[in-house]
């Protein structure tokens, strides 16, 4: 299957820093990125889609602002968290969306974990 | 009421038991379901996928889709220590990918020896 990764894969940093987070599809072009949020023992919250040489579409109640989203190239996204609170700790996950023949889905990377002191 | 619907468990079955997990759904519009595993501090691991109604298997996992009855299934034969894991169902109305996908809250199994 295709493979997504994340760098890095925990990062810890003092409140008001700003963290970036990069997404990388490794073995295939990804047009279209989603960035997620869980929270422990929660399911998925789907932050924004980001889609190549376009802004980011943002989900209701997600500062776009708060989460900056690049996604410059075919297997590359970055979600900036700027100034960031310790309510923000939380683990972050991106997925890339994967289309063979008439089937699409998406294939997830494993996360990055955030923990603002 | 929640437009997708998923047990939290968790559920705790011993190795080589059949597993079953579900997930019903209220939004009649979803037409592609899939079923991800996630191992704990891990990102999802697409397991199944599959359009509208019917069955699917790939080695000991079985998908069963009931549109009619708004109703999905993940069934795990020989159920092995190594599927501990929280499995979460996700569904679409249109294309799976390209398309935002609806989870359910996922179900944390446990195997045991």
């Amino acid at each position: 299957g295709a493979v997504v990764s994340q760098h890095p894969s925990r990062v810890i940093c003092k409140s008001g820093t700003s963290v970036k987070i990069e997404c990388r599809s490794l073995d295939f072009q990804a047009t279209t990125m989603f960035w997620y949020r869980q929270f422990p023992k929660k399911s998925l919250m789907l932050m924004a889609t980001s889609n190549e040489g376009s802004k980011a579409t943002y989900e209701q109640g997600v500062e776009k602002d708060k989460f900056l989203i690049n996604h410059a190239s075919l297997t590359l996204s970055t979600l900036t968290v700027t100034s960031a609170h310790p309510e923000d700790s939380s683990f972050y996950i991106c997925s890339a969306r994967v289309s063979h023949r008439l089937q699409e889905t998406q294939y997830f990377g494993p996360g990055t974990r955030l923990l603002v002191l | 009421q929640k437009e997708v619907e998923q047990d939290p468990g968790p559920l705790s079955v011993p190795e080589g038991a059949i597993v079953s997990l579900n997930c019903t759904y209220s939004n009649s519009a979803f037409q592609y379901f899939m079923w991800y595993r996630q191992y704990s501090r891990k990102g999802p691991e697409l397991l199944m996928y599959t359009y509208s109604s019917g069955n699917k298997e790939d080695g000991r996992f079985t998908a069963q889709v009931d549109k009619s009855s708004k109703y999905i299934s993940l069934f795990i034969r020989d159920s092995q220590p190594s599927d501990s894991a929280t499995y979460l169902c996700a569904m679409s109305p249109l294309t799976g990918g390209g398309n935002k996908l609806t989870f359910g809250t996922g179900t944390q199994l446990k195997v045991e020896l």
